[in-house]
């Protein structure tokens, strides 16, 4: 079945520091993948896609890569701040009109 | 313009009491989603609705039933409430972008701040 794996323990880094997070999946050939933020107590919101033609999509401090040979998608936020402290989903296409989310990871940035 | 609109934000329900979540969108949007999320495992989808008259069953529909009430609002509904079905929830919409828009064909979610439901 189809499976995306994401690190289940939180990332911590200094602030101004580059984050990376990794999202990995198996029996799976997405036409594009999503990163999404939360925030505690609140619901995800969308950041970035990429789709399985692009290598790279950048947005302000954000950079997503897309390696369709590794099954595998990496998100980057550089000059990390303490703001940028959140949860972020990995999210495939799941069949017609669905969404697969993975589990998160958490970033914290200390300042 | 609210987005997507979720009520309760808080729910306690003793084990087989009955209750529904209410989700409203003012944007227009066809398709609506009932996700709940658990710790460690991710949001998981329970029903979906791609246009207004039609739901679907996603990867977790079991305890749980929906209302596609019209365009605008999407209900889910626990009829008997169970511990396993402590959770939070959350309802989204599917964002149309436009056409030669950068996510068009993609299923760009928005969703609500979610429902925090206690079962005892």
């Amino acid at each position: 079945s189809q499976k995306i794996e994401q690190n289940s323990e939180a990332l911590n880094i200094q602030e101004g520091k580059t984050a990376t997070l990794t999202c990995n999946y198996t029996n799976y050939s997405p036409a594009y993948l999503q990163w999404y933020r939360q925030d505690p107590g609140r619901g995800p919101v969308f950041l970035l896609l990429i789709r399985e033609n692009e290598k790279e999509k950048r947005k302000e401090r954000l950079k997503v890569t897309f390696d369709t040979t590794l099954k595998q998608s990496l998100f980057h936020i550089t000059a990390s701040q303490p703001a940028d402290s959140a949860t972020y989903l990995c999210a495939l296409p799941g069949g017609y009109n669905k969404l697969i989310f993975g589990a998160g990871t958490r970033l914290a940035v200390h300042p | 313009n609210a987005g997507v609109t979720q009520t309760p934000k808080f729910q306690v329900l003793k084990t087989g009491q009955s209750m529904t979540l209410q989700c409203a969108q003012d944007m227009n949007h066809n398709s609506m989603y009932w996700y709940r999320q658990d710790p460690g495992m991710g949001l998981r989808l329970i029903y979906y609705s791609a246009s207004e008259g039609t739901t679907d069953k996603g990867e977790v529909p079991n305890g749980y039933n929906v209302s596609r009430l019209n365009k605008r609002e999407f209900s889910l509904r626990l009829e008997s409430a169970a511990p396993s079905q402590t959770s939070v929830y959350f309802c989204a919409s599917k964002t149309n972008p436009g056409q030669g828009a950068t996510n068009s064909g993609a299923n760009v979610l928005t969703f609500g701040a979610g429902s925090r439901l206690t079962v005892l």
